[in-house]
């Protein structure tokens, strides 16, 4: 069956500070891929994605590229603030429609 | 903006009631999702549904039931709550059956029952 696996949290950073957030896939067929985020209190909210292998999902300063050959869409992003801390998701959506999600990391970012 | 709402915040139950959460959504979105979210354990899917009166078994459905009798509305049912069901529960929707479909997602419901 499908799965994701992301790095395990939490992740402490100070601001200004670089972000990796690994995560790797094992799916059938060719998935599309998500990075989810939940700030505290709230549902997920969609925060990138990307539909095919090469293809680049951007936002807020957040980018992941769907690296087909390593099954891998890490989240990055050059300077993290303190408004980034929230719980990060990577999912993946094949055409059955339903979607498989990692477990979250949880990112805190310190002034 | 797709919106997604759920009926409550916060509910608090006693062991054998029936619960209801209710989810509505105001796209025209095909499918709609119950989830449940529980520290250290992810999203876990409860149901699913890809039309209305359809449904499909999730991950956990034990102890759950579900009603989409209106394509916007969809119903997640204890028939009896026990203490294990304490957790936040979260409704998504997503545009089609087809893949490639982002979900989009309500606040939560955090039950308790005691």
């Amino acid at each position: 069956g499908n799965s994701v696996t992301q790095m395990e949290g939490p992740v402490t950073l100070s601001e200004e500070a670089f972000l990796t957030i690994n995560c790797t896939y094992t799916a059938t067929g060719y998935p599309s891929l998500f990075w989810y985020v939940q700030y505290p209190g709230e549902g997920l909210q969609l925060l990138l994605k990307a539909t095919k292998a090469d293809d680049k999902g951007s936002n807020k300063g957040f980018e992941a590229t769907y690296r087909k050959e390593t099954t891998s869409f890490h989240l990055e992003k050059g300077s993290v603030q303190v408004s980034d801390s929230a719980v990060y998701f990577c999912a993946l959506s094949t055409n059955a429609g339903k979607s498989t999600f990692g477990d979250g990391t949880t990112l805190t970012v310190k002034p | 903006d797709v919106k997604v709402t759920q009926s409550s915040r916060y509910l608090v139950k006693r062991t054998g009631e029936k619960v209801f959460l209710e989810c509505v959504q105001d796209m025209d979105h095909e499918n709609m999702f119950w989830y449940r979210q529980d520290p250290g354990l992810g999203l876990r899917l409860i149901y699913f549904s890809y039309d209305v009166k359809m449904k499909e078994k999730g991950d956990i459905p034990e102890g759950y039931s579900v009603s989409r009798e209106k394509k916007e509305r969809f119903s997640l049912i204890l028939e009896s709550a026990s203490t294990n069901q304490t957790s936040m529960y979260l409704c998504a929707s997503s545009l089609s059956v087809r893949g490639g479909n982002e979900q989009y997602f309500g606040p939560g419901t955090r039950l308790t029952v005691t």
